[in-house]
């Protein structure tokens, strides 16, 4: 596609249930990133793959958070258990280069609502 | 912990009028970015600036990068109602993170 592809639009979970956002990121896209971005805020930084590994996993807020990018391309955002807290838009940005000064490309996002 | 902070968080102006905005922190950047936001959408590059004191044009947008590079500065000239959104700046870090600020949400009143 021609640009980053985020699923589901919207995501409606009750608290404890288990939930995985996916993230189709630019076709030869070597970085790729997830934020979380709660109303009013700027994004937050969660995790960050280099091809398929995890170069960076400091920003995820719990054990619950989980990231995965197996074949380096498609990612999958799981959040196990999901509290009312968790309840924020989940971007997904990815980049030509390795993370630097390339730039990034963001897709819509998943709003996660956790009643 | 490196941190940007962003100011006005929000401001409202009529249409026609300049307006700047501020990405300021205390830590040293590599580069900075600015990115505009829409409603339900991600966030758009709109520039990235690279050498402290650099400044860039984007039509009727000013960007500044400080001398020290641990600050920058959008200044729009002659607002429009199109240019409402939230605006983001973006730093490199130490660790190449890219982290963000909180935004400046701008409303330009036709």
């Amino acid at each position: 596609g021609a640009g980053v592809s985020q699923s589901p639009r919207y995501k409606v979970a009750k608290r404890g249930q288990d939930v995985a956002l996916r993230c189709d990121p630019i076709s030869g896209h070597v970085s790729l990133f997830w934020y979380q971005q709660a109303l009013g805020q700027g994004p937050e930084f969660l995790t960050y793959f280099q091809n398929e590994a995890q170069l960076d996993k400091s920003g995820l807020p719990s054990d619950r958070f989980f990231a995965e990018r197996p074949e380096g391309s498609v990612s999958t955002l799981k959040i196990q258990r999901t509290q009312q807290e968790d309840s924020a838009v989940y971007l997904c940005a990815s980049s030509f280069t390795d993370r630097g000064l390339g730039t990034l490309h963001f897709g819509n996002g998943t709003r996660l609502t956790v009643t | 912990t490196q941190l940007l902070e962003q100011s006005p968080q929000f401001l409202s102006i009529q249409e026609g009028e300049n307006l700047t905005v501020y990405c300021n922190s205390s830590s040293v950047f590599s580069s900075l970015q600015w990115y505009r936001q829409e409603p339900g959408e991600g966030p758009v590059l709109l520039v990235t600036v690279v050498t402290g004191g650099e400044v860039k044009k984007l039509k009727r947008l000013t960007f500044q990068f400080g001398d020290a590079r641990k600050d920058s500065s959008l200044h729009i000239t002659a607002a429009q109602p199109g240019d409402t959104g939230l605006y983001l700046c973006a730093g490199v870090g130490r660790d190449d993170k890219i982290i963000f600020g909180k935004g400046t949400r701008l409303h330009i009143l036709p």
